[in-house]
C-alpha cells in the first residue's frame, strides 16, 4: 500500500515569506507526528496529532509554526515569516496509534531552503 | 527522559555482520528499546524493539543485556544498501510524550 507522503519535495522561498508544507499519512493511522531535522543531526520532534487535535505541540520552537489536521488524515505545517534559520527537512510520520510499541512510518520529507 | 549513547561511527565489511551497540544505563523497567536506520536523503525507517528479551525479525536481531542497560543491534550480512545512521531510541510504555527522540546515531559505512 501506500506510504507516507509529502509535498512538496523542495521549497525554496524567500526570508519573511509563509510557506505551507503538506503530508498525507498512511490510510487509517490515528497519530501523526512532523519532526524537523537539521544537516548532520537527528530528527527533532515538533508535534503531534491524535485524531484532528494536537496532543503535544511542544516542540514548535515559536509561535511562527502552526499546523493543523482538520479531518483526522491529512496534515498541513505552516510557516509564518520565515527566517534562515527555518532551513531544514521537515519529516512527516504516522502510526497506527501512538502506543510505545507503534512502529511511526516516516515519509520522505520536505526539503526547505530559506533564502 | 533515559538517554542512549552511541558510537559516532562504525565500519563494516560486505557480507560480514555488524554489531551496533547502544548504552542506555538509567533505562526504566517500562521502557521499550527501539532502533531505526535513515537511508540517505530518506526519512528514517523503523528497523525492530524489544523489552526484556532477545528478538529476531527479517531485518535484523536485537540482544538486550541482562540489566537492560545495553543493547546491540545485529545486521547478520551487512550489505552495501545497509549505509546508514542506525538510532538506537527509547519509548516509555506509559508515558505522555508519544514523540521519538532521536539522538545522533551511529552511521554506518559498509566497504565492498
Amino acid at each position: 500500500g501506500a506510504g507516507v507522503s509529502q509535498t512538496p519535495s523542495n521549497k525554496v522561498t524567500e526570508k519573511g515569506k509563509y510557506v505551507e508544507l503538506r503530508c498525507d499519512p498512511i490510510s487509517g493511522h490515528t497519530a501523526l507526528y512532523w519532526y524537523r531535522q537539521s544537516l548532520g543531526q537527528g530528527p527533532e520532534f515538533l508535534i503531534y496529532f491524535q485524531g484532528t487535535g494536537a496532543a503535544d505541540d511542544s516542540g514548535l520552537p515559536n509561535d511562527r509554526f502552526f499546523a493543523v489536521r482538520p479531518e483526522g488524515s491529512v496534515s498541513t505545517l505552516k510557516i509564518q515569516r520565515t527566517e534562515r534559520g527555518d532551513s531544514a527537512v521537515y519529516l512527516c510520520a504516522s502510526s497506527l496509534a501512538s502506543g510505545a510499541i507503534n512502529e511511526q512510518f516516516f515519509g520522505p520529507g520536505t526539503r526547505l531552503t530559506v533564502l | 527522559d533515559a538517554k542512549t549513547t552511541q558510537p559516532n561511527s562504525m565500519e563494516s565489511n560486505e557480507e560480514e555482520p555488524v554489531h551496533l551497540p547502544c548504552n542506555h544505563s538509567t533505562i526504566s523497567g517500562t521502557d521499550y528499546i527501539h532502533w531505526y536506520r535513515q537511508l540517505p536523503s530518506q526519512g528514517p525507517e523503523y528497523v525492530i524493539h524489544g523489552l526484556t528479551s532477545n528478538v529476531n525479525n527479517r531485518m535484523a536481531s536485537l540482544a538486550i543485556a541482562e540489566d537492560r542497560k545495553s543493547s546491540t543491534l545485529i545486521l547478520h550480512r551487512a550489505t552495501l544498501r545497509d549505509a546508514a545512521v542506525y538510532y538506537c531510541i527509547l519509548r516509555h510504555l506509559s508515558g505522555s510524550a508519544r514523540q521519538l527522540t532521536f539522538g545522533s546515531g551511529t552511521q554506518l559505512t559498509v566497504l565492498p
